[in-house]
């Protein structure tokens, strides 16, 4: 079985520019969570989806957002680009209630904001 | 909120022998889950261990196993015999019961493997 697959792989944006990011779950899995990881720290809680529903957000501002489609893959969002956003953006996905709350990770995308 | 911490930053091991990596937490919660990830060079985050806090007895996966001291909130990983392969960062997290599964995360260790 394919694990969560998330694209792309390296992005390069320029300040104020707007950015996509994609991940696809585990088959099966409904939920779907993305973190932040700044170079040299842990990864940051930003959002969580479960059957396309918003579950819980992190500490981040607006120009955050995200969104969860029918067949559970999400995107996150992020607008009016930032040196600061520079991070490597990791993506999770969980089965749901009946697991042990196992989450399993993509390979994530490198985000470098010039 | 909840916090993690990890109060060593880089640890290094001979191969074959065994390390302890540290982990603390603090909550509120009684009934929360504990994992160990490892982080190698090519940056995915790869489940090592879990541990249900309603459970006394620790967890064991094979080299890897744990020290959980709910009392102390203390959540170490030991692995033994260790291997050329185990080196990467280690991140201590914690999650909450279905509807709250963010994973709060530590700092992590740096673990490198001496041959």
């Amino acid at each position: 079985d394919a694990g969560v697959t998330q694209s792309p792989t390296h992005l390069i944006k320029t300040r104020g520019q707007q950015v996509t990011l994609r991940c696809s779950p585990i088959s099966g899995h409904k939920s779907v969570s993305w973190y932040q990881q700044v170079l040299g720290q842990g990864p940051q809680f930003i959002f969580q989806y479960y059957e396309k529903e918003e579950r819980g957000r992190g500490n981040f501002p607006d120009r955050f957002s995200a969104r969860q489609f029918p067949n559970y893959s999400s995107e996150l969002n992020v607008n009016a680009l930032l040196l600061g956003d520079s991070a490597l953006y990791l993506c999770a996905s969980l089965f749901g209630p009946s697991t042990p709350y196992e989450q399993y990770f993509g390979p994530g995308t490198r985000l470098t904001v010039t | 909120a909840q916090t993690v911490t990890q109060s060593q930053p880089e640890m290094s091991v001979q191969e074959a022998e065994t390390v302890t990596l540290s982990c603390t937490y603090d909550t509120s919660e009684s009934d929360y889950y504990l994992f160990w990830y490892k982080q190698p060079p090519s940056r995915q985050m790869i489940l090592v261990i879990r541990q249900e806090a309603y459970k006394q007895q620790n967890a064991t996966e094979n080299r890897f196993s744990v020290n959980f001291q709910k009392a102390a909130k203390s959540f170490s990983l030991k692995i033994s015999d260790s291997q050329l392969g185990d080196a990467a960062m280690y991140f201590c997290a914690y999650s909450e019961n279905f509807g709250n599964e963010k994973l709060t995360f530590g700092t992590g260790t740096r673990l490198t493997i001496i041959p």
